[in-house]
Order: structure tokens, then C-alpha cells, then sequence
């Protein structure tokens, strides 16, 4: 799988909307984003992923570079319950069999403030 | 409906010994992947079983070994453990679709060597 480049940490204010970036200068055309993040003592859980169209559920936004290249995680209102660290992972539609491993990196780790 | 379960919550063990982890997937998956959590890292990916077998696998030597049972349910047995095997032990649960599946991770297996 392509690699992805994300800042170590970030900092938000509770309430306000959050941008995490990551950077996937690598990306083939079969490679779709995905986001999860990890909440303390928890093992990781699926946020959003997309392929080319900006995308939106109810836990966030994806909004993805034209170019592909880049892709942004929006939480459009963070709460407390949000500080974790977020994971940006890509993956081939055409590995193996389908569901192969996910490959992490340090992910970002978000910082809420009160 | 239960998510992924994985028992026990923690466990000591001292260098040499084997180890045995268990993992329930979530209702309806039949895929299921390990990985291991070192501090302050990402998770890494050790394997993936489908259909009883192990379908792929991750940078891991062969002490690290796996079992899927009819029902879905996984084993990851770890043999002469070392004190680098210290780590959160993750199982995540999918269904088989290319590229686009959610993975479900349960809270892990904290493994301590000592």
C-alpha cells in the first residue's frame, strides 16, 4: 500500500471544526482513503473513506484534492469525545482477496481543548 | 449485536512461555486479521484469516501462529515469547470486499512479558 504523511499532533478548541490533513503523494488510481481513529484503551474504529468525491457521514467529512494527492478529515463541531488519534490509510480495491491488512502509520493525535 | 470480543483483557507471561489469544468476530463477518499495537505506535498487521486459513500475512516470524474455527472465531497463539512481544494485541473483523470494506477492531489484548 502507498504510504501517507500526517502531522504527529494537533490541537483544536472544543466546538470548532477540525481539519486533519494527510498527504498521499504516492496514490495509484485504485487506492481508496480511509479514516479511522483510536480513542484511549480502545483499539481503532472506522470513520469515513472515498475514492475520488468529497464524502460525508454522520461522524465526518472527506474531502479529497483533485489531484488526489491530499485528502482532509473534517469534524465539523469537535467535542471532547473526539481526542484521539486519527489514522489516514490507503488501500488497493485490487489486493488479494479484498480485505488485506490495513497499513498504519503514527497517525495524528487530536488534542481537544475545553 | 455484540461487536468484535476479544478475551482476555490482559495477561502476563514471563520470556520463553506461549501464549493464546482469542478473538469473537462481529455478527455476520467471516474474516478475521490480527495486529499488534506497540507503545506509542500503530497498529501493525500480523494475519488475516478467511475460510480457516490464513490468507496473508504481515512482517511477523513464524512464532506467530493462527487458527480460524467454523464459527469464525480466531486464535493467535505466540510461541518463546520475547520481551519485545509486550504489546496490545488487536482483532479486527471484516466481510470480504475489495478495497471498501470497515474494519472492527475490538479493544484488544494487553500482553505483558516479562
Amino acid at each position: 500500500d502507498a504510504k501517507t504523511t500526517q502531522p504527529n499532533s494537533m490541537e483544536s478548541n472544543e466546538e470548532e471544526p477540525v481539519h486533519l490533513p494527510c498527504n498521499h503523494s504516492t496514490i495509484s488510481g485504485t487506492d481508496y482513503i480511509h479514516w479511522y481513529r483510536q480513542l484511549p484503551s480502545q483499539g481503532p474504529e472506522y470513520v469515513i473513506h472515498g475514492l475520488t468525491s468529497n464524502v460525508n457521514n454522520r461522524m465526518a467529512s472527506l474531502a479529497i484534492a483533485e489531484d488526489r494527492k491530499s485528502s482532509t478529515l473534517i469534524l465539523h463541531r469537535a467535542t471532547l469525545r473526539d481526542a484521539a488519534v486519527y489514522y489516514c490509510i490507503l488501500r488497493d480495491v485490487r489486493s488479494g482477496g479484498g480485505a488485506d491488512g490495513l497499513t498504519f502509520g503514527k497517525g495524528t493525535h487530536l488534542i481537544i481543548q475545553p | 449485536d455484540a461487536g468484535v470480543t476479544q478475551s482476555p483483557t490482559h495477561l502476563i507471561k514471563t520470556r520463553g512461555q506461549q501464549v493464546t489469544l482469542r478473538c469473537s468476530p462481529k455478527s455476520g463477518h467471516d474474516t478475521v486479521s490480527w495486529y499488534q499495537q506497540a507503545l506509542g505506535q500503530g497498529p501493525q498487521f500480523i494475519f488475516q484469516y478467511y475460510e480457516e486459513e490464513e490468507r496473508q500475512r504481515g512482517n511477523f516470524p513464524d512464532r506467530f501462529s493462527g487458527h480460524q474455527f467454523p464459527n469464525y472465531s480466531s486464535e493467535l497463539n505466540v510461541n518463546a515469547l520475547l520481551l519485545g512481544d509486550s504489546a496490545l494485541y488487536l482483532c479486527a473483523s471484516s466481510t470480504r470486499n475489495r478495497g471498501r470494506e470497515k474494519l472492527f477492531f475490538g479493544s484488544g489484548t494487553q500482553l505483558s512479558v516479562l
